[in-house]
C-alpha cells in the first residue's frame, strides 16, 4: 500500500494562499492521489483527486510531481471557514478502501 | 435534493445494547462503505458494499454487522460483541465502477456514545 506523509498542522492567513504537501514516495502507477478535508464534527468533503496532470477544480488545485512522489493541494485564498483537517490519499488498489491517516491541520487566521 | 444522509446524528445507548446506524444515498451509487472514527486519528474501513446483497469486512468488522437489501440502505448495527464501541461513524458511497478513480462521498456522521 502507498503510504502518505503529511505535517500535522500548518497555519495561514486569510486571504492568502495555502499550500499543503503530501509525500507518497512508494505509490504505483495507477494509484490516484485524493484530497479530501474534513471540518470538525462532519463527514470528509472530496476536494479533488489526479493521476500525473495537475488539475484544478473550483475548491482547489493539486500540482503532482513528474515522479509522482508528492503532491501539493493549494487553496488559492483561504478563507476562515477553510480551517479544517486536509487529509492526502492514495487509493488501495485491491479493494475500495480509502486509508486516511491523520492529516494535516489546517488552521487559517484572520 | 442529492446525498448522503445518515441519521440520527447523536446516539446515546447502554453498554450491552445492540444499536442500528441508518444510511440512505439517493445518488443512484451502487457501492456503500462504513467507517468509524477515534478521536484525532483517521478513518478504518469497517464493512463495505460494491452492489446489493453483497458485503465485505474491511479492516475492524468484528462487532459490527451490516445489510445491503436495497440500493439506497446500508444500515450498520454496532452489536454487544463491539468492545469500544463510541466513536463517529461514516458512512460513504461512491459509483462503484472504477477501482482506480471511485471517488468517496461520505454522510454528515453518526455519533455513538455508549454509556
Amino acid at each position: 500500500d502507498a503510504k502518505t506523509t503529511q505535517p500535522p498542522s500548518m497555519d495561514c492567513a486569510e486571504g492568502r494562499a495555502a499550500n499543503l504537501p503530501c509525500n507518497h514516495s512508494t505509490i504505483s502507477g495507477n494509484e490516484y492521489v485524493y484530497w479530501y478535508r474534513q471540518i470538525h464534527s462532519q463527514g470528509p468533503q472530496y476536494i479533488i483527486h489526479g493521476l500525473k496532470n495537475n488539475e484544478t477544480n473550483e475548491m482547489a488545485s493539486l500540482i503532482i510531481t513528474e515522479d509522482r512522489k508528492s503532491s501539493t493541494l493549494i487553496l488559492p485564498h483561504a478563507t476562515l471557514r477553510d480551517t479544517a483537517v486536509y487529509y492526502c490519499i492514495v487509493r488501495v488498489d485491491n479493494n475500495n478502501d480509502m486509508r486516511f491517516g491523520a492529516g494535516t491541520r489546517l488552521t487559517v487566521k484572520p | 435534493d442529492g446525498g448522503i444522509t445518515q441519521s440520527p446524528k447523536y446516539l446515546f445507548r447502554k453498554e450491552g445494547q445492540n444499536v442500528t446506524l441508518s444510511c440512505e444515498q439517493n445518488l443512484n451509487h451502487d457501492a456503500m462503505y462504513w467507517y468509524r472514527q477515534d478521536p484525532g486519528q483517521g478513518l478504518r474501513l469497517i464493512y463495505y458494499s460494491q452492489i446489493v446483497n453483497d458485503f465485505q469486512k474491511g479492516d475492524i468488522a468484528e462487532g459490527y454487522s451490516v445489510s445491503r437489501e436495497k440500493k439506497e440502505s446500508f444500515p450498520l448495527t454496532v452489536t454487544s460483541a463491539q468492545k469500544n464501541p463510541t466513536a463517529f461513524y461514516l458512512c460513504a458511497s461512491s459509483i462503484g465502477r472504477n477501482q482506480y478513480t471511485d471517488t468517496q462521498y461520505f454522510g454528515p456522521g453518526t455519533r455513538l456514545t455508549v454509556l
